[in-house]
């Protein structure tokens, strides 16, 4: 059984410093990443997608993948109250000979006024 | 640019019954997906359509199907409902077969 696994937390961050996600994978074949926003009550929203090992930035949140290691992470610098959310971490995976993209079950992040 | 459009939003059913879902992926999008979302299992793939063939399947049971039409609307049926099938069904679409979801608000199932 093909697995992505995350913390489910809950994490707690103050205010204005840095909040780290991660996230690991057990297929080494997987090639596409993304990282998803769930608010309470809400569906999924996609903020970051990543492809290549290394650092992706777009705004606050920087993605960082490391295939080697199998393991993807989000980064969120100047962490607002808004950024309390729970988020997803995405990976596409191939399971005979179809891709399919499999979700952790999630980190809930709470950011502390 | 309209979004990820899901009928109804609530639902309530009784156990045995069968329900039929309904998603209008966004204008374009030929991919669309289908999942289900408990609070102990967390987002489990149903299924994925791509220009009206079934892509790819997750693994549940075959009271769960879908079937897509030509203008890439996306409907999701589940026959002989059990009280475990109560959750948040979510649709969500593609341009094609390698960028990430939209998700559309999904349709909350509640079976009684």
């Amino acid at each position: 059984q093909k697995e992505v696994e995350q913390n489910s937390g809950p994490l707690s961050v103050p205010e204005g410093a840095i909040a780290s996600l991660n996230c690991t994978y057990s297929d080494r074949g997987s090639q596409s990443f993304f990282w998803y926003r769930q608010y309470s009550g809400k569906s999924p929203e996609l903020i970051m997608s990543i492809y290549s090992n290394g650092d992706k930035e777009d705004g606050r949140f920087t993605a960082q993948l490391n295939k080697a290691s199998q393991y993807v992470s989000l980064l969120i610098r100047d962490s607002q109250p808004s950024d309390s959310a729970t988020y997803l971490c995405a990976v596409k995976e191939w399971d005979f000979g179809n891709e399919k993209l499999t979700f952790g079950t999630g980190t809930r992040l709470t950011i502390i006024p | 640019k309209a979004g990820v459009t899901q009928t109804p939003r609530y639902l309530i059913k009784t156990r045995g019954q069968q329900v039929t879902l309904s998603c209008s992926p966004i204008s374009g999008h030929r991919s669309v997906s289908w999942y289900q979302q408990t609070p102990g299992q967390g987002l489990q793939f149903l299924f994925e359509y791509f220009s009206e063939t079934q892509r790819n399947k997750g693994n549940f049971p075959g009271r769960f199907s879908g079937r897509q039409f030509s203008n890439s609307r996306s409907e999701m049926n589940v026959s002989t409902l059990e009280l475990g099938d109560s959750a948040l069904y979510l649709c969500a679409s593609r341009p094609g077969t390698v960028e990430g979801y939209t998700f559309g608000s999904g349709t909350r199932l509640t079976v009684v």
